[in-house]
């Protein structure tokens, strides 16, 4: 079967740095993705892994190990504007499979 | 702003009646998919079109359908609606559909069943 987990709620301080972890079991396995929710909007994409790796963007890092079907999402530098829902998505071949996401509150 | 655009807004609707939910991708994408939201929980994958085809279809009943259009903009219709439906509908445009491909999300539609 299928299955995907994440914290549901982390709360980190304004310039801190917080790493959201995800582990999935998902067949047809492609990659993992990570994308970002604000109350009221829209998903928006931050990062891809297809490969076991860190890959970096700015404050944000994420990292996959396919062997150990886990991932996890690094966020620098924490600012109020971080405040969001984070979804891992693993890909499959033409789909994203979304979990319930980990709340994000940052804190002054 | 990522380009793609969803009508209308918001909608109410009661028990039974059908709806059409529409989606205009981003320019030179040719690929779109639709999501549900409900309230708390992350999107739930309804279909993919990929140049006027369905191209993948998640765990929906066939009372969810949609179309594709030549200029790839797509629409999302929902039958015999249901209280369980009431959820935010968000499309997602890409360039190529295939799983490494960004997929860029419209602002959704919130749609309430009475």
């Amino acid at each position: 079967g299928q299955s995907l987990e994440q914290p549901s709620e982390v709360t980190a301080v304004e310039g801190a740095i917080v790493q959201i972890n995800c582990t999935y079991q998902t067949s047809g396995f492609y990659g993992l993705s990570w994308y970002q929710q604000h109350d009221g909007g829209a998903p928006t994409f931050l990062s891809y892994n297809a490969l076991d790796g860190l890959e970096e963007t700015g404050r944000f890092s994420s990292f996959l190990s396919r062997s150990d079907s886990y991932g996890y999402l690094l966020l620098q530098e924490l600012q109020m504007k971080d405040s969001a829902s984070y979804f891992c998505a693993p890909a499959g071949s033409y789909q994203l499979t979304f979990g319930k996401g980990t709340k994000l509150s940052v804190i002054p | 702003e990522t380009g793609v655009t969803q009508s209308p807004t918001h909608l109410i609707k009661t028990r039974g009646q059908q709806v059409t939910l529409r989606c205009s991708s981003q320019s030179g994408h040719n690929t779109v998919s639709w999501y549900q939201q409900a309230l708390g929980q992350g999107p739930q994958f309804i279909f993919q079109y990929y140049r006027e085809e369905e191209n993948g279809r998640g765990n929906f009943p066939p009372r969810f359908s949609g179309l594709q259009f030549p200029n790839y903009s797509s629409e999302l219709n929902v039958n015999a609606l249901e209280l369980d439906d009431s959820a935010l509908y968000l499309c997602a445009s890409s360039l190529t559909g295939t799983s490494s491909d960004t997929q860029y999300f419209g602002p959704g539609t919130r749609l309430t069943v009475l």
